[in-house]
């Protein structure tokens, strides 16, 4: 069964202050990784999805790499609305198409 | 108008009421989804629909009915919840089953279920 874990579970930035989450995985074989960012009290919003080791995505602050066995979200100079639960999703090649195996996220709260 | 609407935002009901969570895509797209999100939790797939047709049930009490009578229409009914039920429930679509073409689900932004 797919594994998806999310470290740290919280983390407060400064404003400016660089710093990455980390989505560890565990599937037969990676069909895809996403990353969503959610917003209190709003539904997930679809951020990068990534398909193989060595690929990177790139959207303003945000940078998602990959690796065989992990996820990295690389926060670049963050501001205060970079504030959010970042999520981190997979899908392995032997899930059904439509199922994801989530992460329960991490709290990112930056202050000005 | 937003691309996916859930109604209502907020429910609160007892053990033995029944009640219906409603969700519409403005779309166009074909599949359409019900996430159960507890705090702390990852989020809970819980039913998947593409084109009316269900494609997914991930095990779910009996209790949670789903009903997609179009693919830009998915109604959730409650019965018999119990307390554990309380959550939020967030209501998802994608053109295509989520992987067949990029990862991308469009959410809602959920109903707070209570359940006393």
């Amino acid at each position: 069964e797919d594994q998806v874990t999310q470290s740290p579970e919280a983390l407060r930035l400064q404003e400016g202050e660089s710093s990455s989450l980390n989505c560890s995985y565990t599937v037969s074989g990676l069909r895809g990784l996403f990353w969503y960012r959610q917003d209190p009290g709003k539904g997930p919003e679809f951020l990068f999805t990534l398909y193989s080791a060595g690929e990177e995505k790139e959207k303003e602050r945000l940078k998602a790499t990959l690796t065989k066995k992990e996820s990295f979200l690389h926060i670049t100079a963050p501001k205060p609305e970079d504030s959010a639960t970042y999520l981190c999703a997979v899908q392995g090649t032997t899930d059904s198409w439509g199922k994801f195996q989530f992460g329960a996220g991490t709290q990112v709260v930056v202050t000005p | 108008e937003t691309g996916v609407t859930q109604t209502p935002r907020h429910l609160v009901m007892g053990m033995t009421n029944k009640k219906s969570l409603k969700c519409e895509q403005h779309l166009g797209h074909n599949a359409m989804y019900w996430y159960k999100q507890s705090a702390k939790k990852p989020l809970e797939l819980m039913f998947v629909y593409n084109f009316k047709e269900q494609t997914e049930n991930n095990s779910v009490p009996s209790r949670f009915s789903p009903e997609c009578p179009n693919s830009s229409h998915l109604f959730l009914h409650l019965h018999t919840l119990q307390p554990e039920d309380s959550a939020l429930y967030l209501c998802a679509s994608s053109p295509r089953l989520a992987g067949v073409s990029g990862g991308e689900l469009f959410f809602g932004e959920g109903s707070r279920l209570t359940v006393l």
